[in-house]
């Protein structure tokens, strides 16, 4: 059973430019979580997707970033016009679609590790 | 805004120790979930907690759930080197699963 995959694993980017990415849930993992973890600091909460459906976007910046869950294909998480203080690790998490409090148990991928020059 | 705090921040025992770390909030929860995460890698889910008072054995580690359901600690018996990890404590706030909270976490190195 595959876990959770992201990619790439590190990605590097200059001001300005544009940071897509990437992740596959678990198989049978409808539910998809994005979180970023800021050095030396917890992971913060960031979006939550459905297939084709924004959940709760209630973490994510106002502007230049953006997400999506197609239909088919994994989920990207934008970054448009990349600054220094988007350096972080990006963690994606899925979960089960819910039926009882277990189903709602996330599992993480490795993360991305993107650093802004 | 929701605050959880987890104590110690840092631990560092010799191999065979005991040790508890904790999770402590004022909100009460859904569910709490336990991860360790190694550097350079995501959260590993250890643990799953529902019910108010619930204590669950996972090996040498022992989790348990605070009867009103605000509060969690992970007691490890005989530390072992593999052990060693940033442990991370995660509720869901009372009434959804949009989100897990996450706190600083407790960052435990276990010495041979």
């Amino acid at each position: 059973n595959a876990g959770v995959m992201q990619n790439p694993r590190h990605l590097v980017r200059r001001r300005g430019q544009e940071a897509r990415l990437r992740c596959s849930p678990m198989k049978g993992h409808s539910h998809v979580y994005w979180y970023r973890q800021l050095p030396e600091e917890g992971l913060k909460f960031m979006v939550y997707l459905q297939k084709e459906n924004i959940i709760d976007e209630s973490g994510m910046p106002k502007e230049r970033f953006s997400a999506e869950f197609p239909k088919e294909g994994p989920s990207i998480l934008r970054i448009q016009q990349v600054v220094r203080g988007d350096s972080a690790a990006y963690f994606c998490a899925s979960s089960l679609p819910g039926r009882d409090r277990f189903s709602y148990e996330q599992y993480f991928g490795p993360g991305t590790r993107l650093t802004v020059t | 805004t929701q605050l959880l705090e987890q104590s110690p921040q840092f631990l560092s025992i010799q191999e065979g120790e005991n040790l508890t770390v904790y999770c402590n909030s004022s909100s009460v929860f859904s569910s709490l979930q336990w991860y360790r995460q190694e550097p350079g890698e995501g959260p590993v889910l250890l643990v799953t907690v529902v019910t108010g008072g619930e204590v669950k054995k996972l090996k040498r580690l022992t989790f348990q759930f605070g009867d009103a359901r605000k509060d969690s600690s992970l007691h490890i018996t005989a530390a072992q080197p593999g052990d060693t990890g940033l442990y991370l404590c995660a509720p869901y706030p009372w009434g959804g699963y949009n989100k897990l909270i996450f706190g600083a976490g407790t960052r435990l190195a276990v010495h041979p």
